[in-house]
């Protein structure tokens, strides 16, 4: 079996500083995904790429930039943290969109 | 572009009661359709899909949804829940044409009281 992971689990910012959050696969997967998820609106995407270097935009990925340097590895930065902000960002891989797997986030807090 | 609603924010049954969480698309051509349950401090897991064929799906720890065009929903049931059922189910759906663009609903928080 495979693993995504998830670094940092926890993310303090500060209000317009730039945040990177990075995920692992190792499951060999074309596709990945970013996912914000707010408490009581479920989980929104942001971006999703289906293969090494493509980037497709999500329905919220106004704030963010992602990067998708190696099939393996996914990144999304917060290009100017919002104050006040919460929120759990959520890794996940699949292939052709059978089923995603996910990982357990990372929490992010803006002080 | 594809919707999906789940309106339920929260539903509380006990152990041994059946359950039904709701889910409704909104998308003009062939959809993928998804549940996943997330239990605290976790991602989300995968429990079971419907594209074609049988309405009726069976998915893991006996969970199964049923698939209805004509009233563009995707219900998911158990007969039975146990406590180890409480968590929050989110309902997905992609189209046929970009099955890779996935959009989740907001979660039903699911309280099994023993």
């Amino acid at each position: 079996g495979g693993i995504i992971t998830q670094t940092p689990k926890f993310l303090i910012g500060q209000e317009g500083q730039k945040l990177t959050l990075k995920c692992q696969q190792n499951f060999n997967h074309d596709t990945m995904y970013w996912y914000r998820q707010d408490s009581g609106k479920g989980l929104r995407l942001i971006y999703y790429s289906i293969t090494e270097n493509d980037l497709q935009k999500g329905d919220l990925s106004e704030g963010y930039d992602a990067s998708r340097e190696k099939k393996s590895s996914f990144s999304l930065t917060v290009t100017s943290a919002q104050k006040n902000e919460m929120a759990v960002f959520l890794c996940a891989s699949s292939i052709y969109a059978e089923t995603l797997y996910f990982g357990s986030g990372t929490r992010l807090t803006v002080l | 572009t594809q919707t999906v609603s789940q309106s339920d924010a929260h539903v509380t049954v006990f152990e041994g009661d059946s359950v039904e969480l709701r889910c409704n698309y909104s998308y003009g051509g062939s959809i993928y359709l998804s549940w996943y349950i997330q239990h605290h401090g976790h991602g989300l897991q995968f429990l079971l899909k419907y594209y074609s064929g049988n309405p009726v799906v069976q998915g893991v720890n006996g969970f199964e949804a049923e698939f209805s065009k004509s009233d563009s929903s995707f219900h998911l049931r158990k007969a039975s829940v146990h406590w180890s059922d409480s968590a929050v189910y989110f309902c997905a759906v992609s189209p046929s044409s970009n099955t890779n663009k996935v959009v989740f609903g907001t979660g039903t928080r699911l309280q099994v009281l023993p």
